[in-house]
């Protein structure tokens, strides 16, 4: 199975900073790649599909981008709502696979 | 309108059986994906598997092969995740979630979730 290492496992940020979020597939995808969001007690949901697709409805202050290995996502200007859970998901080859999730906390 | 809805907080003892649900409406359902995903409490996102309701094709994580099953009715537009001798490590939510049926691929309809409580 293809295996998502997702870092950092947390962050703590402020209002207004850029954050990074990465994750690395242990053999190549392509693009087959997502982000997903989510907030405690709720279902995720989609940011970003095929790598760099942002979602109807997304803000733009969100973008990803990589290929093959190696994937990012990126929010320029985090915001109050912003703070969350976040997951890449690979669905290149069956079984797929989410990252283990990075927590973005309020510093 | 779409919407995945799934079945109610259950809560069984181990080694009784159980099946929960995610029913689609608004769309095709035999036309879409649909994947089961576990998250254990305080823990991440895991998928588990993932049934094509049209001809029942599904495909499971190696994790969750022989632990669980996963079929639908597509008569009744109903998805399924079952298990036939739960565990207490089988407590959990789970979530069903649709995936979308042309590029860009993704999971773009997903349940409310239904948490499984197994103790005795």
């Amino acid at each position: 199975a293809i295996q998502m290492t997702q870092s950092p496992s947390s962050l703590s940020a402020s209002v207004g900073d850029r954050v990074t979020i990465t994750c690395r597939a242990s053999q190549g995808i392509r693009n087959d790649l997502g982000w997903y969001q989510q907030k405690p007690g709720k279902a995720p949901k989609v940011l970003i599909s095929t790598a760099s697709r942002l979602q109807s409805g997304v803000p733009s202050r969100f973008s990803g981008s990589g290929s093959g290995t190696d994937f990012t996502l990126t929010i320029s200007g985090l915001q109050p709502e912003d703070f969350a859970t976040y997951y890449c998901l690979q669905d290149n080859n069956y079984p797929w696979t989410f990252g283990q999730g990075t927590r973005v906390e309020i510093k | 309108e779409v919407q995945v809805v799934q079945s109610g907080a259950e809560v069984r003892k181990p080694g009784e059986s159980l099946k929960i649900s995610c029913k689609g409406s608004g769309y095709r359902f035999t036309s879409y994906w649909i994947g089961w995903v576990r998250q254990m409490p305080g823990k991440g996102l895991e998928w588990m598997g993932i049934i094509y309701p049209g001809d029942s094709d599904t495909r499971y994580s190696p994790s969750f092969q022989g632990q669980v099953t996963i079929s639908a009715d597509k008569s009744i537009s109903t998805a399924y995740l079952q298990w036939s001798s739960l565990k207490a490590s089988d407590t959990a939510m789970y979530y069903c979630a649709r995936w979308s049926s042309e590029v860009p691929y993704y999971f773009d309809y997903w349940g409310q979730g239904t948490l499984v409580t197994v103790s005795s």
